[in-house]
């Protein structure tokens, strides 16, 4: 099992939609998982931070899964400029500074 | 001002060639880190810079060379590279340890190694 393996998409969405994609991890230890956005040909840009059962911002959900170790995102309503690569994010076991990044899934939003 | 600031931004050169690669951090923060981004593939964690030590080397080739002169600048200097390394390379810094603190990422230099 990889460390942290994601759905790689496309995603073909229509505006207004719900999307929802998950990831999942191999380290049961973790504490705290990542949701980073990255537009094309750009940096990745952390959208939420998810410490416990799950976070919400807005028309993005994030929920947690430990027992099947698991987190998935949620987008409600959504809009043209969600189009991005998701990347999921898991702390390594053992180090203090590496991150465990999964390959993103990719989404596009059509109007 | 950006946060962190990477330069250049493109990068092409041949496999005998030496270059670097700079990044400044505004804001403050204590840890800066290289990562490598090839298409399709997850980030990977080159090296990682707290309070100017490194402290962490992922098994990179010799021919990647850190430098981390005070705690708002980073370099990678490149020397002999293959064409297997062109890739993005980000830089990222971050206030404290990671697991509890978000990176903030440059906007990378893509290289091409010929």
């Amino acid at each position: 099992r990889k460390e942290v393996e994601q759905d790689p998409g496309p995603f073909n969405v229509p505006e207004g939609a719900t999307v929802a994609f998950n990831c999942t991890y191999s380290n049961s230890a973790s504490q705290s998982f990542f949701w980073y956005r990255q537009d094309c040909r750009k940096e990745p840009k952390l959208l939420m931070s998810v410490y416990s059962s799950g976070n919400e911002d807005g028309r993005f959900t994030a929920q947690l899964n430990r027992a099947s170790q698991y987190i998935s995102l949620l987008i409600r309503d959504s809009k043209l400029s969600d189009s991005a690569t998701y990347l999921c994010v898991v702390p390594a076991e053992g180090s203090n500074y590496q991150l465990i990044w999964g390959a993103g899934t990719k989404l596009i939003i059509k109007p | 001002e950006t946060g962190v600031t990477q330069t250049p931004r493109h990068l092409v050169m041949g496999m005998t060639n030496k270059k670097s690669l700079k990044c400044e951090q505004h804001l403050g923060h204590n840890a800066m880190y290289w990562y490598k981004q090839s298409a399709k593939k997850p980030l990977e964690l080159m090296f990682v810079y707290s309070l100017e030590e490194r402290v962490e080397n992922n098994s990179v080739p010799s021919r990647f060379s850190p430098e981390c002169p005070n705690s708002s600048h980073l370099f990678l200097h490149l020397h002999t590279l293959q064409p297997e390394d062109s890739a993005l390379y980000l830089c990222a810094s971050s206030q404290q340890n990671r697991v509890t603190g978000e990176l903030f990422f440059g906007e990378g230099s893509r290289l091409t190694v010929l």
